[in-house]
């Protein structure tokens, strides 16, 4: 079955442990992308990756790295999380050169940081 | 499921009716539009596209009507059923075309 796949689905962490959102998708996509969502902001992009080895910062980058090491994978770390990066984030891909803003997006990972 | 927006504007609409979600965008240099349904604990689901040249896109049972005119944008559901129960999000391309910008979500509630 095409998928995201995010993990994991939900994390409750401390202020200042770093952690790592992964991401997958089996579709042989190039372009990925990391948003995070809260309400009544809407989704917001985070980072986003053009293919492997490409990584560009999207709206709200600060406090985030990612890195694309293979196609399928686009992790996102938080090095040194904090109370106001409590949210639900969104993996997605899209196969950019045919249909780029047909994203598929994961199911989702709610992150609260006490 | 998961809260995707506390105070979200509310489409009610009966099972069988047409409804019309509209959505006004920012930037007169996009040329993509696109239309996203998100269900209660899930992630976004792409519904349809449509590009700057073109004023009327049709999908099943979904149409999309762009107005550059006035940058307004809407999502026609016909035969609207209770499966389409979601929030569903604008999108658009910006000035930077590897890049979507969401607006901030509709709730559509279908009831009998």
């Amino acid at each position: 079955e095409a998928q995201v796949t995010q993990n994991p689905r939900y994390l409750i962490t401390v202020t200042g442990k770093k952690l790592t959102v992964t991401c997958s998708q089996n579709m042989n996509h190039e372009y990925m992308s990391w948003y995070r969502q809260d309400p009544g902001l809407g989704l917001r992009q985070i980072y986003y990756s053009m293919n492997v080895e490409v990584t560009d910062k999207g709206d709200v980058p600060e406090g985030y790295k990612v890195s694309r090491k293979e196609k399928r994978n686009f992790p996102l770390i938080l090095e040194s999380p904090s109370p106001n990066q409590t949210s639900l984030y969104f993996c997605a891909s899209s196969l950019y050169r045919v249909r780029p803003y047909e994203q598929y997006f994961g199911p989702g990972t709610r992150l609260t940081v006490t | 499921g998961e809260s995707v927006g506390l105070h979200l504007p509310t489409l009610s609409v009966q099972e069988g009716d047409n409804s019309i979600i509209n959505c006004a965008y920012s930037n007169s240099a996009s040329d993509y539009f696109i239309w996203y349904k998100q269900e209660s604990g899930k992630g976004p689901q792409f519904i349809i596209d449509i590009r700057s040249n073109m004023d009327k896109r049709q999908g099943q049972r979904v149409t999309v009507l762009l107005n550059k005119t006035v940058k307004h944008l809407s999502l026609q559901i016909a035969a609207t059923q209770p499966g389409d129960s979601a929030v569903y999000f604008c999108a658009e391309n910006g000035e930077n075309t590897d890049k979507l910008i969401f607006g901030t979500g509709t709730r559509l509630q279908v009831f009998p």
